[in-house]
């Protein structure tokens, strides 16, 4: 079966700008995680969706950051008013519940 | 404040011999380490695990150990091949923390033909 996927895979844009990245998780996989990677660092938690249940979004830096989850399928984090800090590469993974998580791989965003 | 720490940011290793890569926390609430393997321009890719209430795991050429007294876990690899060679990412879980991983900052791992 398909891997975890991402788009774009990447993405350059201009300070102020706000952008849209999407990621599609392993059918039947209930879980879904969002990171970045900064460069030079490890990668930092952002938010987590599991089923219906409210989604932990304690890892979010900023309110400029949201996430969206349909269902258990597709998920899509926003960036409002894209700041160079910004910058940084956007993983995200599934999981069947407590189980391994499994990564895409990301979408690398460039703010100028 | 790191709670994963991974000290070396690079390690070369010739082929066949021995690969250690370190990684400490601090948080004693973790109850599961992980190994990811990251090649460039690819996510991560789960390596191997263990368990907080374990000292050893191993899977073929991986074996990864943990002392929790000391906070530290390292992972092993022998024989090194070339196609080892990647970023190795040490994480550690709270399974009552959303299972959230928290990782290390990785280590470069060089295997010289």
């Amino acid at each position: 079966g398909a891997g975890v996927s991402q788009s774009p895979s990447n993405k350059v844009t201009e300070k102020g700008k706000d952008v849209e990245l999407r990621c599609d998780p392993i059918s039947g996989h209930t879980a879904l995680y969002w990171y970045r990677q900064r460069l030079g660092q490890g990668l930092e938690f952002l938010i987590y969706f599991q089923g219906n249940s409210a989604p932990d979004k304690s890892g979010l830096p900023s309110d400029r950051f949201s996430a969206e989850r349909t269902g258990e399928s597709v998920s899509t984090l926003t960036i409002q008013r894209t700041q160079q800090e910004d910058s940084a590469v956007y993983l995200c993974a599934s999981s069947r519940v407590a189980d391994t998580q499994y990564f895409g791989p990301g979408t690398r965003l460039t703010v100028l | 404040d790191q709670q994963v720490k991974q000290n070396s940011p690079s390690l070369s290793v010739q082929e066949g011999r021995i690969s250690i890569l370190n990684c400490d926390y601090t948080n004693s609430m973790f109850d599961y380490f992980l190994w990811y393997k990251k090649y460039p321009a690819e996510g991560p890719t789960f390596l191997i695990s263990i368990s907080s209430i374990k000292d050893k795991n191993e899977d073929g050429r991986f074996t990864v150990f943990l002392n929790k007294s000391a906070k530290h876990l390292s992972l092993h690899i022998v024989p090194s091949q070339p196609g080892d060679s990647a970023v190795y990412f040490c994480a550690a879980v709270r399974m009552d923390s959303s299972y959230k991983l928290i990782f290390g900052s990785g280590t470069r791992l060089l295997v010289r033909p």
